[in-house]
């Protein structure tokens, strides 16, 4: 069975630390994202990567930054966390668009 | 500006009875749609698609409407059942930039016993 593994379940953060969010996926697609969801505005677009050391922005990067430096791996990093990053993160992937799969995703929290 | 509505964020119906849930777009280059179900701390799970060719899907229990004139698609289940109590989300791409999908933002729905 295809699978996304997002590395925590639950995280908290002090506002100001630099974070990382780790996901892997073992399908050998080609694409992968990261969103974030929060209650109201549905599931947000941070990062997006459509190959190996590729991004591109998605609606709302402003704080955050991503790293592909392998093909099943792509990480999400806020570079200094603050209170307004606290959500639900959710990675996926894509072979060639259409249909996601996604991670069970992080809940962070930064205090 | 939201590209994907889901206007109702909750629904509450009676077990056996029919769910509606309802989805507006705005963008005229979207041809191809997609619902995902999400339970509370799980990752949203994809339930059916619609090619923007087609105005209906139907996959068991579950069936998907698209209206392109009127720019909505909607989903029905029937009959609905308790362990359907989710949060669902539509999602919309264009052809040109497929593997994006813009999601909209969720409709929290609960089927009673």
């Amino acid at each position: 069975d295809v699978k996304v593994t997002q590395s925590s379940r639950y995280l908290v953060k002090r506002t100001g630390e630099k974070v990382f969010l780790e996901c892997v996926q073992d399908m050998d697609h080609e694409n992968m994202f990261w969103y974030r969801q929060d209650p109201g505005l549905g599931l947000r677009l941070i990062y997006f990567s459509y190959d190996v050391k590729m991004k591109e922005k998605g609606d709302i990067p402003e704080g955050y930054s991503v790293s592909r430096e392998k093909k099943e791996r792509f990480s999400l990093i806020l570079e200094s966390a603050s209170t307004n990053q606290t959500s639900m993160y959710l990675c996926a992937s894509s072979l060639r668009g259409r249909g996601y799969t996604f991670g069970s995703g992080t809940r962070l929290t930064v205090v | 500006d939201q590209q994907v509505k889901q206007n109702s964020p909750s629904l509450s119906v009676q077990e056996g009875r029919i769910s509606i849930l309802n989805c507006d777009y705005t963008n005229s280059m979207f041809d191809y749609f997609l619902w995902y179900k999400k339970y509370p701390a799980e990752g949203p799970t994809f339930l059916i698609s619609i090619s923007s060719i087609k105005d209906k899907n139907e996959d068991g229990r579950f069936t998907v409407f698209l209206n392109k004139s009127a720019k909505h698609l909607s989903l029905h289940i029937v009959p609905s059942q308790p362990g359907d109590s989710a949060v669902y989300f539509c999602a919309a791409s264009e052809a040109d930039s497929s593997y994006k999908l813009i999601f909209g933002s969720g409709t929290r729905l609960l089927v009673r016993p």
